[in-house]
């Protein structure tokens, strides 16, 4: 069974630059999720798709921070304009449903913003 | 609103000795609890979760977990440590009242095996 695949695996910006993330889920798998992990700390919750909607969003910073999920299967997270404070590695995670099923995650992206 | 705590930053154990990572968390109604694994500049690996049940779960690599719901603790034990297990290790809820499921994650716990 195929895993969850990120790209890129790494990305070096600058400020005030944009910068795109892509996500392909494992096949069936309706709940997306993508995470962000600043070094030393666990993963925070931007946002959560099940299917093509998104049922939780509350942590994502909406003035800079996008994403969507296309066809309900792929997604993209983007970042527009970057902050310093933006470095982080970037995880994406699906699951079979919201529920008793656990979250398989991909490899990250890792954002350096100069 | 829930929550999860990982009181420790680190845990040294010697090869062969038993390794405890600790968990308490923090919900509104029953929880999902989930341990996962992160080597450097990997994902998150799962390792196993507790449901409904048994309170002693066994997941992949020689880890269990003990769920105690009194002390609203998960930790994660290994009889027997291998250096190969030294790696981040981070306990998560779901709970079951949120009906969208959302996966919070606690900090993280680094564990370091020596030889």
């Amino acid at each position: 069974e195929a895993g969850v695949a990120q790209s890129p695996r790494y990305k070096i910006i600058e400020k005030r630059q944009s910068v795109a993330f892509w996500c392909n889920p494992i096949s069936g798998h309706a709940t997306l999720y993508w995470y962000q992990q600043i070094l030393g700390q666990g993963p925070k919750l931007l946002i959560q798709f099940q299917n093509n909607g998104v049922v939780d969003d509350s942590q994502l910073p909406k003035d800079r921070f996008s994403a969507e999920r296309l066809k309900g299967v792929d997604s993209t997270l983007k970042i527009q304009p970057a902050k310093l404070e933006d470095s982080a590695v970037y995880l994406c995670a699906s699951s079979l449903d919201p529920g008793t099923t656990e979250a398989f995650f991909g490899q990250g992206t890792r954002l350096t913003v100069v | 609103a829930q929550s999860v705590a990982q009181p420790e930053d680190q845990v040294n154990v010697a090869e062969g000795n038993p390794l405890t990572v600790k968990c308490t968390y923090s919900v509104s109604g029953n929880p999902y609890l989930f341990w996962y694994v992160q080597y450097p500049n990997r994902g998150l690996q799962f390792l196993l979760k507790y449901i409904t049940g048994d309170n002693l779960v066994k997941g992949s690599y020689g880890f269990e977990a003990e769920f105690n719901k009194s002390q609203t603790s998960f930790h994660l034990k290994k009889p027997s440590a291998l250096v190969s297990d030294s790696a981040l290790y981070f306990c998560a809820v779901r709970d079951l009242t949120d009906s969208w499921g959302k996966l919070q994650f606690g900090a993280g716990t680094q564990v370091v095996v020596t030889p």
